[in-house]
Parts: C-alpha cells; structure tokens; sequence
C-alpha cells in the first residue's frame, strides 16, 4: 500500500525567509510519481510539480524548488524569500505508474498550512 | 491551464435531499476523478472513470454514485444526503494511459453541507 506523510502540519514563517516543506512517501512499486499542489483559500488545487521515480534531477522554478531523494524516500519543497501570497496548503502526493491497473488515483498527504507573516 | 468545472461551488440542503454534484472538463481527459476533502484537510479519492461507461470505486468507501456517459461529463450524486456528508468534494481529470502528463488537474471544488 502507498502513503504519503508530510509531518508538518502548520508551519509559520516572516515574510522573505525561506522555508521547506517536508514529504516522505511508501510504494511498493519501482515505477511511481511524485506530485505537489498547493490550495490557497479559495479552495482549488492548483498543480505545481510532477517527478517521476527515475528522475532524481532536482528542479528549480523561480523561488520554488524541489529535492527529491530515492534514498530517504523524501521529495521536500522549499520556498526562497517567500511571500505572503506563498500561504495556503501544500500538498504532496503519489501516484503508482506500473504497468496500469488499480485506481491510479491520487493518495495525498494531511498536507501542510503555511503562513507567511508580512 | 486547466478547463475543469464544477457547480455548484456552495450547497446547503437539509437531510434527505437527493443532490447531483456537476463537474466536467474540455479537454477531453480520458481519465476522471472524484476526491473527498474533510474539514481536516485530508483527500480521498472515492470515484474514478477510465472512460465513457467506466466507473469504479475509490480508497474510501462513500455512499455516492457516479456516472460517465460523456467523456466531458462526470457527474456525482447522493440519493439522501445527511449531515455526514458534509465535506468539500474535488473533481479532478488527466490524459490517459501513463507516463508522462499524468498530472491530474482539479475544479474548484463544491463545498456541501448538510444541515
């Protein structure tokens, strides 16, 4: 069975520091893929980034980057000199590729609120 | 961008009711999801489609049903709502097959409560 564990539940920062979100993830699969989202208030979610289990390349878009690391079965999300604009709830999620079958669904993590203070 | 709506955004309706939750997308997605999103943050798919006339139950049981008779179309109802229905239900679609674009893109979501 797959899980997603984002061990932060609140985390709260002053706007322009940096901070990391955390994501640890189970699969059983060798072919699997990684995926965050973010909902602001509004309530939609809004994709940000999708990885794939054999690409360990990390990935750097503007102020957002992410690690991901097969080894510790992490894909962690750090946010550089953040924002207000940057609060809302992320969320990590996996989804197993193999060969189809199953759901193919998403399983997400509790997801974690992030406040940026001005 | 995404082109995935749902109506309505808001829904209160007291115990009983029968409700039918819209949700559809332009972008011709084989694939379509239902996911349920309680008070506590945490999603759970409870409905997906592979395609017109495919529809199969998700990870979490729920007392809904849901059809696909188009593929732009996948609409979710409950024959008697009651309280603990309450929730934030997401509708979300992707391309098939795997692989690459397997993201899948999300509606805005219907907030319902039942009273």
């Amino acid at each position: 069975a797959q899980k997603v564990t984002q061990a932060q539940t609140e985390i709260s920062v002053v706007e322009k520091e940096d901070v990391t979100l955390d994501c640890v993830y189970e699969t059983r699969d060798t072919t699997y893929y990684l995926f965050w989202y973010k909902q602001p208030p509004s309530g939609e979610l809004v994709f940000l980034i999708r990885r794939n289990s054999f690409d360990e390349q990390n990935e750097i878009s503007g102020r957002y980057s992410w690690n991901f690391q097969k080894s510790t079965s992490s894909f962690n999300f750090t946010i550089t000199a953040s924002q207000v604009v940057d609060s809302a709830v992320y969320f990590c999620a996996l989804s197993e590729g193999g060969s189809g079958g199953g759901a193919d669904g998403l399983t997400f993590g509790k997801g974690t609120h992030l406040i940026i203070q001005p | 961008e995404a082109d995935i709506y749902q109506t309505p955004r808001y829904l209160v309706i007291g115990t009983g009711k029968k409700i039918t939750l819209e949700c559809s997308q332009t972008m011709g997605h084989d694939k379509m999801y239902w996911y349920q999103q309680d008070p506590g943050m945490e999603l759970h798919l409870i409905h997906y489609s592979y395609g017109v006339n495919s529809t199969e139950k998700g990870d979490l049981s729920s007392e809904s049903t849901v059809s696909r008779i188009r593929t732009e179309h996948f609409p979710l109802t409950l024959e008697s709502a009651r309280p603990s229905h309450t929730s934030q239900y997401l509708c979300a679609s992707r391309e098939g097959g795997t692989g690459i674009n397997n993201e899948q893109f999300f509606g805005p979501g219907t907030r319902l409560t039942v009273l």
